[in-house]
């Protein structure tokens, strides 16, 4: 079982809906979580982070946390052919600082 | 801003070469990693380091090694480049703060070739 699992996708929405890009973890003792923007060629970009259930909301982000069902999404509201990219996802686990990263999901937003 | 600079975006190499990937922060971050990112094999961990002089290995350490003389310099090096190093490398640093694992600032990636 990987560590960390995504929907490779690609995943296609209109433009202007709400993209939902979810992900689940196996630690339950995972602490952080992190979404990443990647664009092909690019490196990739933090967007998002979260540590505690509920939601977080930035601009036209969302990321939910749900650590009872280890599992973490991310919302894209209205969105836009710019948001077509890769989303990561990363779960800070084990010691020393670091994460573990999911293959990510591919998004393509639909004009 | 966070900063993290790469010496190259792309890079050539012939096999059985030694190689250097320079990465520099100007953060002021304890941590440092490199990554090297496959198709469909997402993002692996190389190496990393917690402070000067410090290194531990990763999950693919295999042909690799690493070297931090200075806080802000983590450095790559592929002892002997095969064919099956060509990838994308990639260098990230974060802070360290007790008890929470912070988030990583990348930079743009190197691109290695090796022929």
């Amino acid at each position: 079982q990987k560590e960390v699992e995504q929907n490779s996708g690609p995943l296609s929405v209109p433009e202007g809906a709400i993209a939902s890009l979810n992900c689940t973890y196996s630690d339950r003792g995972s602490q952080s979580f992190f979404w990443y923007r990647q664009y092909s060629g690019k490196s990739p970009e933090l967007i998002m982070s979260i540590y505690s259930n509920g939601d977080k909301e930035d601009g036209r982000f969302t990321a939910q946390l749900n650590k009872a069902s280890q599992y973490v999404s991310l919302l894209i509201r209205d969105s836009q052919p710019s948001d077509s990219a890769t989303y990561l996802c990363a779960v800070g686990t084990g010691g020393y600082q670091k994460v573990t990263f999911g293959t990510g999901t591919k998004l393509q937003v639909i004009p | 801003d966070v900063k993290v600079t790469q010496s190259s975006r792309y890079l050539v190499k012939r096999t059985g070469e030694k190689v250097f990937l320079e990465c520099v922060q100007d953060m002021d971050h304890e941590n440092m990693f490199w990554y090297r990112q496959d198709p469909g094999l997402g993002l692996r961990l190389i190496y990393f380091s917690y402070d000067v002089k410090m290194k531990e290995k990763g999950d693919i350490p295999e042909g690799y090694s690493v070297s931090r003389e200075k806080k802000e310099r983590f450095s790559l090096i592929l002892e002997s480049a095969s064919t099956n190093q060509t990838s994308m490398y990639l260098c990230a640093s974060s802070p360290r703060t007790s008890g929470s694992y912070n988030e990583q600032f990348f930079g743009p990636g190197t691109r290695l070739t090796v022929l």
